[in-house]
């Protein structure tokens, strides 16, 4: 069992351009979750996702931010046209049906604005 | 809206040394709650988690307890060693089914060998 997969670990990404990050859950874990971890600054929650729906992005920014976690494939956090401001660590946990098994995080990736 | 506190911010001791570590939180219809460790540059490593209905749990050295009513989590680390240098995050759901986890902002520990 592989665990939580994030790719990449780093991003670098010029002011106004996308990052896509990746993510695979541990198999047979069927929920995912994505934080974000701002220098000096405790983890966010940020969006939960389960198979073809988004259950709770009320952490997520209104702009620019959005998720998907598709039928085949990873889930996916989309950041478009990037500030200094997004740079920060973006870390995605999985977990079985519920979250009474408790998470399973990444190894998270690490996005850089300049 | 939960909060996740932990004090001390940052702790040193000595090889050999027990410590605890403190985790409040100001609500205390908790789910359960998680003791994570993350490395420098690195994800978070998950430790030990204490559902609402448990006092502790224990993983070799590492013992956790937890105290509803008072709000209050402790992580007790025995006889540390300089492999246990981190910051210890510890995290907790709100409520049956919540799926949004708040994290305290960690406490930082260094082992001097």
């Amino acid at each position: 069992n592989a665990g939580v997969m994030q790719n990449p670990r780093h991003l670098v990404r010029r002011r106004g351009q996308e990052a896509r990050l990746r993510c695979s859950p541990m198999k047979g874990h069927s929920h995912v979750y994505w934080y974000r971890q701002l220098p000096e600054e405790g983890l966010k929650f940020m969006v939960y996702l389960q198979k073809e729906n988004i259950i709770d992005e009320s952490g997520m920014p209104k702009e620019r931010f959005s998720a998907e976690f598709p039928k085949e494939g990873p889930s996916i956090l989309r950041i478009q046209q990037v500030v200094r401001g997004d740079s920060a660590a973006y870390f995605c946990a999985s977990s079985p049906l519920t979250e009474n098994y408790g998470y399973t995080f990444g190894s998270g990736t690490r996005l850089t604005v300049v | 809206k939960q909060e996740v506190t932990q004090i001390p911010a940052a702790l040193s001791v000595p090889e050999g040394e027990n410590l605890v570590l403190n985790c409040s939180f100001t609500d205390s219809a908790i789910y359960n709650l998680q003791w994570f460790r993350q490395d420098p540059g690195k994800g978070l490593t998950s430790l030990l988690l204490i559902q609402s209905s448990q006092r502790e749990q224990t993983s070799g050295r590492l013992n956790a307890s937890l105290d509803k009513s008072s709000g209050r989590s402790t992580l007790y680390i025995a006889a540390s060693q300089p492999g246990d240098s981190a910051t210890y995050l510890c995290a907790t759901p709100l409520g049956t089914g919540a799926n949004n986890l708040f994290f305290g902002t960690g406490t930082r520990l260094t082992v001097i060998p």
